[in-house]
């Protein structure tokens, strides 16, 4: 969806360097989620935000940091990347139990 | 915490058999959402299922939501090469997080 842009789209990184993932949306969408998909795994959410200043963890947050100061942007970073943050992340936005809508996703590859 | 179960995780049918996937969660759920995802690509939404019992369709897809609000299915009626992907079903809670299956990945033979 053209309202919801995700960068880099590919990303590869070294162990232990910081890299952030960037998503925003122009719907102003309250809510905002990081999912990373797995082969096997499906879509596991990370962190997610329910408002500008809210973020809470999900099921994988370890590794991770968010910030949302603005309601449009929700970046993730990986404070120190290691071999099993390989993956492709997806950044998704709702408004409360609405359907998610997705970005293209960054695949991110840590050597 | 929150788990949403789905089966089958791979499905290989011939054009114009049926499909169908199932997700079970053990929790009641607030709502369910079904996406699909082509090869390559983000999940799209296709619905989303609020009533115990709910039956929806859109064309060939039939959803369901059950009674106890704790499980769905999708059944796709003759199968086209064109709903090859991932089917993903999304377990919602009232605190508006959506929790994922680990999806079906469904392959049409033509």
């Amino acid at each position: 969806d053209a309202g919801i842009t995700q960068s880099p789209r590919y990303k590869i990184t070294e162990t232990g360097r910081q890299v952030t993932l960037m998503c925003h949306q122009t719907w102003s969408h309250s809510y905002m989620f990081w999912y990373r998909q797995d082969l096997g795994h499906g879509l596991r959410l990370i962190y997610y935000s329910a408002a500008a200043d809210i973020t809470d963890k999900g099921e994988v947050p370890d590794g991770y940091v968010v910030s949302r100061s603005k309601t449009e942007n929700f970046p993730l970073t990986l404070e120190s990347a290691t071999r099993s943050q390989t993956s492709v992340y997806f950044c998704a936005s709702s408004e409360g139990n609405s359907p998610l809508h997705f970005g293209n996703g960054t695949r991110l590859t840590v050597t | 915490g929150q788990q949403v179960m789905q089966i089958p995780q791979y499905q290989h049918v011939q054009e114009g058999e049926d499909f169908t996937t199932y997700c079970n969660s053990s929790t009641t759920l607030s709502n369910i959402q079904w996406y699909k995802q082509r090869p390559g690509g983000h999940p799209v939404f296709l619905i989303q299922l609020v009533k115990s019992g709910e039956v929806k369709k859109q064309k060939r897809l039939t959803f369901q939501f059950g009674e106890a609000k704790k499980n769905s299915s999708l059944h796709i009626t003759a199968t086209q090469t064109t709903d090859v992907g991932t089917y993903f079903c999304g377990g919602g809670s009232t605190l508006g997080r959506l929790y994922f299956g680990r999806g079906t990945q469904l392959t049409v033979w033509p």
